[in-house]
């Protein structure tokens, strides 16, 4: 039973584009979601993260939307570039635990 | 950003060998992870550790695997014996602070089990 969810699997957007991920996750308990981004052959490396006290969390062309009630959360990349294709994945901590991963959403940015 | 770096990028090994996992974390950073992702599926948590202790194991850390940092050296994963089931790639984590810290991955370490 997958405890945090991505979807989609893969995602292709133009360059300039807003590319939309998307995280559910189940238990009520998690309060903290960073966001990682992975190229190949590296390893996740923190993009961005929010703590459930706050519904939207911006740095720079990234946003997070939270929705606690629904227990989701978005990650979106504004005005995207080439060099934003990579593995993007969604983790769920509850205070002093590990991380609990998604599945990763493949993002390709077109030219 | 901060550095994890891990040692060996690629293992191979007979099952039921000894294997050592090395990890080297970022400087001034106190809590320390494993996890393991195998083709296909999520990257999963292993293990954190915290002042020469164990803080808190998942169920796929089996009997067989130990985790240790002496001396402030390297953080080490150790497999014994290994089965073909712990193929998988492991990455280290390091943090700064325990209770939702921000954690830093290393490239991880490709393990074959033949």
């Amino acid at each position: 039973q997958q405890q945090v969810r991505q979807s989609p699997q893969s995602l292709t957007v133009w360059e300039g584009e807003t590319a939309i991920l998307n995280c559910s996750y189940e238990d009520s308990t998690f309060n903290y979601f960073p966001w990682y981004q992975q190229f190949p052959g590296e390893g996740p490396a923190l993009l961005i993260s929010i703590r459930s006290v706050s519904d939207k969390k911006e740095d720079g062309r990234f946003t997070i939307f939270f929705n606690k009630r629904e227990k989701k959360l978005s990650l979106h990349i504004t005005d995207s570039q080439p060099g934003d294709s990579a593995t993007y994945f969604c983790a769920a901590e509850r205070y002093a635990q590990g991380l609990t991963f998604g599945l990763g959403t493949r993002v390709s940015v077109f030219p | 950003g901060p550095k994890v770096l891990q040692i060996p990028s690629h293992q191979i090994i007979d099952m039921g060998q000894m294997v050592t996992l090395n990890c080297d974390p970022v400087s001034n950073h106190l809590y320390f992870y494993w996890y393991k992702q195998i083709l296909g599926q999520q990257m999963e948590f292993l293990v954190n550790f915290y002042n020469g202790k164990v803080m808190e194991k998942s169920k796929l850390f089996k009997d067989q695997f130990s985790v240790e940092r002496p001396d402030g050296s390297y953080f080490t994963l150790k497999i014994q014996p290994t089965a073909l089931e712990d193929s998988a790639v492991y990455f280290c984590a390091s943090s700064l602070a325990g209770g939702l810290g921000e954690q830093y991955f290393g490239p991880g370490t490709r393990l074959t089990v033949l």
